[in-house]
Order: structure tokens, then sequence, then C-alpha cells
């Protein structure tokens, strides 16, 4: 069974760029897209982008100029970046795996990972 | 953005009675393909997000079915028929029709 694991720091400073991994174990990272989606504390969803497993991507445009996902297949994992991070970027960072295509939403999730921007 | 605009917000049901939360959204979902991506997903406390419907009304395996999805167009509809304790939680619907996808508000489900 897939498991997906975030990684990374939970504090980032203001104007500094975040930086997450997500580590598939159980199967591999070929063949699927994945997304990283994230969650303000106490509010809703937001998609950041997906990524698919040959390195073509899609961002969220109020996002896209400072995202980059990336995925390494040797390592089985993929990773984002966003940059000049605010207070506004605080949140939960999930990524997620879709088992269909892009359309029907991620049918895997990781725990996700608690990011906040403080200095 | 397509916007979805969830109601109610906070959904308080006695256990055993049904629950139903409407979804709608600014645009049709019907993709080009003639499928309609209109997912719903159910996030209990402390925990990930899980799909439960994909397409309107393709439960996920491992959902019960008193877990349902219905609707077309603009409207659709999530509905329970018997709630149980661990249905608690905030559920979202999703759609993947229009580039970004975009989520409901949630509605928090509780048990009175």
């Amino acid at each position: 069974q897939v498991q997906l694991q975030e990684s990374g720091p939970g504090l980032v400073k203001p104007s500094e760029t975040l930086s997450l991994t997500c580590t598939v174990s159980g199967g591999s990272i070929s063949s699927y897209y994945w997304s990283w989606i994230r969650q303000p504390p106490g509010k809703g969803l937001e998609w950041i982008g997906y990524i698919y497993y040959s390195g073509s991507t899609n961002y969220n445009p109020s996002l896209k100029s400072r995202v980059t996902i990336s995925v390494d297949t040797s390592k089985n994992q993929f990773s984002l970046k966003l940059s000049s991070v605010t207070a506004a970027d605080t949140a939960v960072y999930y990524c997620a795996r879709h088992d269909y295509d892009i359309l029907t939403g991620p049918g895997v999730w990781g725990q996700g990972t608690l990011v906040t921007v403080s200095s | 953005d397509v916007v979805m605009t969830q109601s109610p917000l906070s959904l308080p049901v006695t256990l055993g009675q049904p629950a139903s939360i409407s979804c709608r959204s600014s645009q049709s979902l019907v993709y080009s393909d003639g499928n309609t991506y209109l997912n719903w997903f159910q996030q209990r406390p402390g925990q990930s997000p899980r799909r439960l419907i994909y397409k309107v009304s393709n439960r996920d395996s491992g959902v019960p079915d008193r877990f349902s999805g219905s609707g077309s167009g603009t409207d659709f509809t999530l509905k329970i028929s018997r709630v149980e304790a661990e249905d608690v939680g905030v559920y979202y619907c999703m759609q993947g029709t229009h580039w970004p996808v975009t989520f409901g508000q949630g509605t928090k489900v509780e048990i009175k």
C-alpha cells in the first residue's frame, strides 16, 4: 500500500523559500500525477500545483510566480519550493497522489506537515 | 476561478438520521470529454482529507454505501443515509473540470 510522507522545516522566515519533500513508499512514483495542496490553520483547502512523473507541471495561477515542483524518480520523491513566503503561507502542506487522473482529485494523501512563516 | 459554494456550513445531525450537503459551482462542471468532475472529500478531526466520491456519484473503494453523490451541471449533493459517529468531520466538494482546481469552503458535520 503506497504511503506518502512530507518532510522539511517547520519554521521558515518571511521572504525566504519554503522547501518540502514528499517521499513515496510502497509504490513507484512512475505513471502517476502528484500534487501539493495546503490548508491554513482552521481554513479550507488550496491546490498549489501538480507534477507528472515525467516532469511536466501545472501550477495554481495565484501562486505560479513563486512555486516550483520537481520530481526525482531515482529517489521516489517529489518536492515543493515556494519563494518569498509571508505569514499568509502558514499552512499544513499535503502531498498527494492521483490514482485515476488529475480531474478526479487525489486518492492518496500524506499526513501533512505544518509550516509556520515567522521571524 | 470557479467558485464552489457549499451549504450548510455547519450541520448538526442526530445519530442514525440522514444528512445532506449541497455544493454549487459558478460554472458548469461538464468537461469536454462529457464527464463531470465533481468530487467529495471527508476530513475527520486531526486527519488528512480522504476522497469519498469522484465524478459526481462514484464511491471510492472502502467507502460505506451510506454515502452517495448526485447532481449535474452546477448543482450537486452529498448524502449520508444514516449518520454514524465516525462520520463527524468536514466535507469538501472539489471541482477538477476547470484549472485551477477549487474546493468548497467545507461543511462541518457534528452529532447533536
